[in-house]
């Protein structure tokens, strides 16, 4: 079983809609959760950190089930700039060593 | 922007070749990381440096050694590369003081043929 498992997609999307994306892990003491951002062919950019109580950035609203080991991404109103991978990622231990899913491609077209 | 820069960001090399990447920082971050990305995984943790001269494994660190000198640089070497070392290679830093937050350099492609 993979540590951080994400449904790979692709996820299509017209433009306006609303489009949520889930994410498990299996370690338990994970300490810190996080959404990234993956254009094609670029680095990783991190997109929020994602806390216990919930939090919104604009359009972007994630959620983290520490009982279920479950954490989401909600995308409201997609913007065709909004297609990309989305990495969910855990970290933990001394070093803050990340562990990352496989991704979840969303594209969004008119 | 996080002061992040990798060379080269293309190779193309020959099996058992010795390959260095480089990965530069300008903001003095204490850790700095490797990892490689391939189709069908997670970016996976190759190396890591806590402080110079202060480095450990990650989860796929054979076949693969690193240096750091100095706070700025973390050289990422393959002694002799091999096929299945072809893969892209982020660099990362982690920003900030309790957080675990990672920003990542551009990228190296790296081809072993």
């Amino acid at each position: 079983r993979k540590e951080v498992e994400q449904d790979p997609g692709p996820f299509n999307v017209p433009e306006g809609a609303t489009v949520a994306f889930n994410c498990t892990y299996s370690n338990s003491a994970s300490q810190s959760f996080f959404w990234y951002r993956q254009d094609c062919r670029k680095e990783p950019k991190l997109l929020m950190s994602v806390y216990s109580s919930g939090n919104e950035d604009g359009r972007f609203t994630a959620q983290l089930n520490r009982a279920s080991q479950y954490i989401s991404l909600l995308i409201r109103d997609s913007k065709l700039s909004d297609s990309a991978t989305y990495l969910c990622v855990v970290a933990g231990g001394t070093a803050s060593k990340l562990t990352f899913g496989t991704g979840t491609r969303l594209q969004v077209t008119l | 922007d996080a002061g992040i820069t990798q060379s080269p960001r293309h190779k193309v090399t020959e099996t058992g070749t010795p390959v260095t990447l480089r990965c530069h920082q300008t903001e003095n971050h204490r850790y700095m990381y490797w990892y490689r990305q391939d189709p069908g995984h997670g970016l996976r943790l190759i190396h890591y440096s806590y402080g110079v001269k202060d480095t450990d494994k990650g989860e796929v660190s054979d076949g693969y050694s690193v240096s750091r000198s100095k706070t700025e640089d973390f050289l990422l070497t393959l002694e002799s590369a091999t096929s299945s070392q072809t893969s892209v290679y982020f660099c990362a830093i982690r920003v900030g003081g309790g957080a675990d937050t990672q920003y990542f350099g551009p990228g190296t492609r790296l081809t072993v043929l």
